[in-house]
């Protein structure tokens, strides 16, 4: 079945670690896309990323990077520069004949 | 920057009623969307409403969309219990990267059985 995969699922990271989220898909879709989700609230753009090897800054990019070496794969660093970094993390994808996104499951990340 | 914002914020009804929910935002869209998302899961897109378009139907859905007022609404018939969720609007900036979305603030159903 074709979709998006996040993981992990929880991810706990100590003050001053930087932490992986993986996102993979295998929709074949050129658009990949980073959310942050707080509690009660919508969802800001960190990153996104149209093509391989290009990628955008959103709205709240602070202390977050990225990469596209894969169309299948964007993975989200979340730094020691990002200071509030607890927060409900949804990647997503979008091709050029779909509607829509398509959304990953999320990863919920504690800082411990 | 948020570019929707949604009202209610938080919305309850008994099953088969129906759930009115609306979308406001500030810039000239290229289309506007809405999403569901059951509590701590991913979001699902439910429907897409073009600039050029006024109404949309799918199912037991109905979009509206009024770009002179920068608003849109969602319309969801007979409720079931199973609809309770968060609802949210997105929308494509005209001219801007056709498939680059901003959230809105979202509208949390509650269904009671």
């Amino acid at each position: 079945d074709g979709g998006i995969t996040q993981s992990p699922k929880y991810l706990f990271r100590k003050e001053g670690q930087n932490v992986t989220l993986s996102c993979e898909q295998n929709l074949n879709h050129d658009a990949m896309y980073w959310y942050r989700q707080d509690p009660g609230q919508g969802l800001r753009l960190i990153y996104y990323s149209q093509i391989v090897n290009d990628f955008q800054k959103g709205d709240i990019a602070e202390g977050y990077s990225v990469s596209r070496e894969k169309k299948e794969s964007f993975p989200l660093t979340v730094t020691s520069a990002q200071k509030n970094p607890t927060a409900f993390y949804l990647c997503a994808s979008s091709g050029w004949d779909s509607v829509g996104y398509t959304f990953g499951s999320g990863t919920r990340l504690t800082v411990v | 920057s948020q570019q929707g914002e949604e009202d209610p914020q938080a919305l309850s009804i008994q099953e088969g009623e129906n759930a009115t929910m609306n979308c406001s935002y500030k810039t000239s869209i290229n289309n506007l969307q809405w999403y569901r998302q059951n509590s701590g899961r991913g979001l699902v897109h439910l429907i897409l409403i073009r600039s050029n378009e006024r109404e949309k139907h799918s199912g037991r859905l109905r979009v509206t969309l009024d770009t002179s007022k920068k608003s849109s609404s969602l319309l969801i018939t007979a409720s079931r219990a199973a609809d309770t969720a968060s609802y949210f609007c997105a929308t494509a900036a005209y001219g801007g990267a056709t498939n680059k979305l901003i959230f809105g603030t979202g509208t949390l159903l509650a269904v009671q059985p």
